[in-house]
């Protein structure tokens, strides 16, 4: 399975600030994720990214809250915008196909101040 | 609405004794069925599927079981070894999509 980096893998926020994770894969993907993990909750999905269009935002998600780049079949990030508390969460980035598993990340521990 | 449920919040084990962790499902249209496992600090790790046309799948000490009748699906671990103890999901896919739904997890500890 594709070996997934996730940087930074932990972080401490001001409230209003923003932080851009990155997703790096050692192969090239098509379709690349992004979960959030909040405490004691289950992973929750945030948007799909496909290189060459916009993302696929779930419900309940907005671009201008966090928007995704894909670059390229490698690479993808997610930008928490404009920080609260409520945003403390564990962010995940992982890739699969319609009929694979996903193989995710270590993840972005995220606490924000 | 929690389409995909692990009502054992935890679980404890003796070594060398069967685990098994439930979780229930409501939508009869998921057809693909995984568990996951997951350290302290690591993202989750695939451990084993099931697609929903089986009743039951085996990879060495590890077997999942699907019942569509009562939409429940279970992982066994036998034996269970001290390695073992980690937070376990488990997750469902609707047929002909790559969008999967998470139960809340399971905290395995395996007693040595």
């Amino acid at each position: 399975s594709a070996v997934i980096s996730q940087k930074p893998s932990r972080d401490i926020c001001q409230r209003g600030t923003s932080l851009t994770i990155q997703c790096q894969v050692d192969s090239q993907v098509t379709m690349m994720f992004w979960y959030r993990q909040q405490p004691g909750q289950s992973l929750t999905l945030i948007a799909t990214a496909n290189q060459g269009s916009e993302a696929t935002y779930e419900s309940g998600f907005v671009i201008d809250k966090f928007p995704i780049s894909r670059p390229n079949l490698t690479f993808s990030t997610l930008t928490v915008s404009n920080m609260s508390p409520e945003d403390s969460s564990i962010y995940l980035c992982s890739v699969g196909g319609t009929n694979q598993p996903q193989h995710f990340g270590d993840g972005t521990r995220l606490s924000i101040l | 609405d929690q389409q995909v449920k692990q009502n054992s919040p935890s679980l404890s084990v003796q070594e060398g004794r069967i685990s098994i962790l439930n979780c229930d499902y409501t939508n009869s249209m998921f057809d693909y069925f995984l568990w996951y496992k997951k350290y302290p600090a690591e993202g989750p790790t695939f451990l084993i599927s099931i697609s929903s046309i089986k009743d039951k799948n085996e990879d060495g000490r590890f077997t999942v079981f699907l019942n569509k009748s009562a939409k429940h699906l279970s992982l066994h671990i036998v034996p269970s070894q001290p390695g073992d103890s980690a937070v376990y999901f488990c997750a469902a896919r609707g047929s002909g999509t790559y969008k999967y739904i998470f139960g809340t997890g399971t905290r395995l500890k395996v007693l040595a």
